[in-house]
């Protein structure tokens, strides 16, 4: 069965960078894009962008363009995230899902990151 | 970027009542390949969301059949017949034709 593993929740400082980590199993890795979604506390959902696992693609939104840096290590079916600068607005779950043909079908647990001094 | 309006942003409803959500995009969702990328998620208390229906109103594998999704171009329509306790939570709808990917606020339903 399908699953993406997400790290666990990371307590960072602001200005630090923080990389979190989505293991797929379950299926072919390079088959499926991976992508990122955040959802600020009680709020709705955002789109940060995707990555080929195959090829190692990238195409982010342009809101998080200089905050967020994708990509995959084939061999350990791992995606990866790394978000930079770290303020409070970046305190949120993030979550990594799996695209198939213009949806969204597999999402990981997701991970909390709070940002704080 | 594609604005997608749900509405409304909190629902009441007895177990057993029907009830439609609304989803309005502020462009055509239908792509150049014919498809309509319009999908509808619902996230529980707690946890990650799932995929109910993609591109408009096909059911996601082990999604019970009392969902179901209708529209086009830019109105489209979540019903649930005859809500069940399990179908508590947010429910947002998500357009993947224009990137960036974005979705609605989110729809609450809750029992009355």
């Amino acid at each position: 069965q399908v699953n993406l593993l997400q790290s666990g929740a990371a307590l960072v400082k602001p200005g630090a960078s923080v990389k979190l980590s989505c293991k797929a199993s379950g299926y072919t890795f390079t088959d499926y894009y991976i992508h990122w979604v955040k959802q600020s506390h009680g709020k709705s959902l955002e789109w940060i962008g995707y990555i080929n696992p195959n090829s190692g693609y990238t195409n982010c939104n342009e809101k998080f363009k200089s905050k967020a840096t994708l990509t995959v290590d084939k061999s350990t079916n791992t995606a990866y995230m790394e978000l930079s600068r770290l303020t409070s607005e970046d305190s949120a779950t993030y979550y990594c899902t799996r695209n198939n043909i213009g949806t969204t079908d597999y999402w990981g647990q997701g991970v909390m990151v709070a940002v704080s001094s | 970027d594609v604005v997608v309006t749900q509405t409304p942003p909190t629902l009441s409803a007895t177990i057993g009542q029907s009830v439609s959500i609304s989803c309005r995009s502020s462009q055509s969702l239908l792509d150049s390949d014919g498809d309509t990328y319009l999908n509808w998620l619902l996230q529980r208390p707690g946890q990650s969301p799932q995929l109910l229906i993609y591109s408009v109103s096909n059911l996601e594998s082990g999604v019970p059949n009392r969902f179901s999704g209708s529209g086009s171009e830019t109105d489209f329509t979540l019903k649930i017949s005859g809500v069940e306790a399990e179908d508590l939570g947010v429910y947002y709808c998500m357009q993947a034709t224009h990137a960036p990917l974005t979705f609605g606020a989110g729809t609450k339903l809750e029992l009355k």
